[in-house]
């Protein structure tokens, strides 16, 4: 079965620091990937998704991610944070196109100003 | 990509009796899923819904305490049923838009029982 990590529970960075939040995954084949953002009292929000081609993938908002097979990771990152990037972040699996996400137990981002 | 209306937005019920979301999705969908997001917790996976079959529940989700509907392709209900403090949770409706890939979630139903 599939299996999503994500080791950092909460991180806090300044505005205006660089981000990454780590993804790790357990799956046998190529994985469909997915980062989603959730702000408070707010629903799910995609910034991104790996399925297959180039590794390095941009999402909305500045995002991006790479995925790198060897290490089973797919690791989000931005270069510039702004207080408005505070919010829960989820790494997500999915077994192919059309079947269930398996979630990662989600990173709380916190911007000092 | 897919717009899922998904009510009600938040409610508070009563130990021992029973809620019904609905999602409604403005375009065909093959397959709905239904998530619950227990306080401070990550999303797992309830059941996934296809239209014309019974749904699939997932390990420690039953059928007689979350029974599901998909009457269509566009519409689908949850219901947590003889509810308990430990059903406060936000429910969250999904659907994969097949025009590009993605899983759209609907905007959730906070629910406290109290």
């Amino acid at each position: 079965a599939q299996s999503v990590t994500q080791p950092d529970i909460h991180i806090t960075v300044s505005e205006g620091a660089s981000l990454e939040l780590r993804c790790n995954y357990s799956y046998g084949a190529t994985p469909y990937l997915f980062w989603y953002v959730q702000s408070p009292g707010q629903g799910l929000q995609l910034l991104l998704k790996y399925f297959s081609g180039d590794t390095l993938v941009q999402g909305i908002k500045g995002f991006e991610a790479e995925f790198k097979r060897s290490q089973s990771s797919f690791n989000l990152r931005k270069p510039s944070v702004h207080w408005s990037d505070a919010a829960e972040y989820f790494c997500a699996v999915g077994e192919g196109a059309g079947n269930m996400l398996t979630f990662g137990g989600g990173t709380r981002l916190m911007v000092k100003p | 990509s897919a717009v899922i209306s998904q009510k009600p937005s938040r409610d508070i019920c009563q130990r021992g009796t029973s809620l019904t979301i609905q999602c409604q999705v403005d375009s065909q969908v093959t397959m709905m899923f239904w998530y619950r997001q227990q306080p401070g917790q990550s999303l797992t996976l309830i059941a996934t819904a296809n239209q014309g079959s019974e749904a699939t529940y997932e390990s420690g989700f039953v059928i007689d305490k979350f029974p599901i509907s998909r009457p269509n392709l566009t519409f689908s209900t949850l219901t947590v049923s003889n509810m308990s403090p430990e059903d406060s949770s936000i429910y969250l409706c999904s659907v994969v838009d097949k025009l590009y890939y993605g899983y759209t979630f609907g905007s959730g139903t906070r629910l406290t029982v109290v």
